[in-house]
């Protein structure tokens, strides 16, 4: 079953740029992602599917602000012109045939 | 619109039993797979239960297997999660959460269940 490793905070300016990391476990590096967002108080929210080719695709009404990338074992959440109500928990996730799994959540201050 | 609407929760005694129900609209309920998520007060995204769009593939999460039971019903437009012999760390906010391309693509506001005596 893979494991996802994800940094427990980060933080950056509003109007900045911030890069999200997610690292897959050792032997499953090829895994396809997924990364949610969630709002203080609020249900996650899909954001996009990202590959290990770095191809992604985003959920309906994600602002073009979010992109993805990929190198190796780890994943990437790109947010630029960082937003106030960007400031919110992010996971990672993927799945296997028969279980699912979320990164512990990147908690994302906007200063 | 796609909209998903969890109930049933509330406050439940250790060893109790409690189900929850999502109604799903706004999308064609029997053509998806449909999963249960939790998150545990303070804490992170827990995968619980998944069903496939015919109830014939279930799986669950091993610290809620053979105490709880998810189940569909596409007539209703209506996903279920029986849970039995209830535990303090079962407390959480319970999400459904439509399945598309292999990922959680729409998720419902969720519902609290709280195990205490």
């Amino acid at each position: 079953q893979p494991v996802l490793t994800q940094s427990s905070s980060a933080s950056a300016s509003l109007g900045s740029s911030v890069k999200l990391t997610c690292t897959l476990s050792s032997g499953h590096s090829s895994y396809i992602i997924a990364w949610h967002q969630q709002q203080p108080g609020k249900a996650p929210r899909y954001l996009m599917k990202l590959e290990g080719s770095g191809s992604y695709n985003k959920g309906s009404g994600v602002p073009d602000r979010f992109s993805g990338s990929s190198s190796g074992a780890d994943r990437y959440l790109t947010i630029s012109n960082l937003q106030s109500e960007d400031e919110a928990d992010y996971y990672c996730e993927t799945w296997d045939s028969n279980t699912r799994v979320f990164g512990g959540g990147t908690k994302l201050t906007v200063l | 619109e796609v909209q998903l609407v969890e109930s049933g929760g509330g406050l439940v005694k250790p060893g109790g039993s409690l189900r929850l129900s999502c109604a799903a609209s706004g999308f064609t309920f029997s053509s998806y797979s449909m999963n249960w998520v939790r998150q545990a007060p303070g804490k992170g995204l827990e995968w619980v239960s998944s069903i496939s769009s015919s109830s014939s593939y279930i799986y669950y999460a091993d610290s809620v297997k053979g105490r709880f039971t998810i189940s569909r019903d596409n007539a209703k437009n209506s996903l279920y999660l029986q849970m039995n012999s209830l535990r303090a760390e079962d407390t959480a906010v319970y999400y459904c959460a439509r399945v598309s391309g292999g990922t959680p693509d729409y998720w419902g506001q969720g519902t609290l269940v709280t195990v205490s005596s």
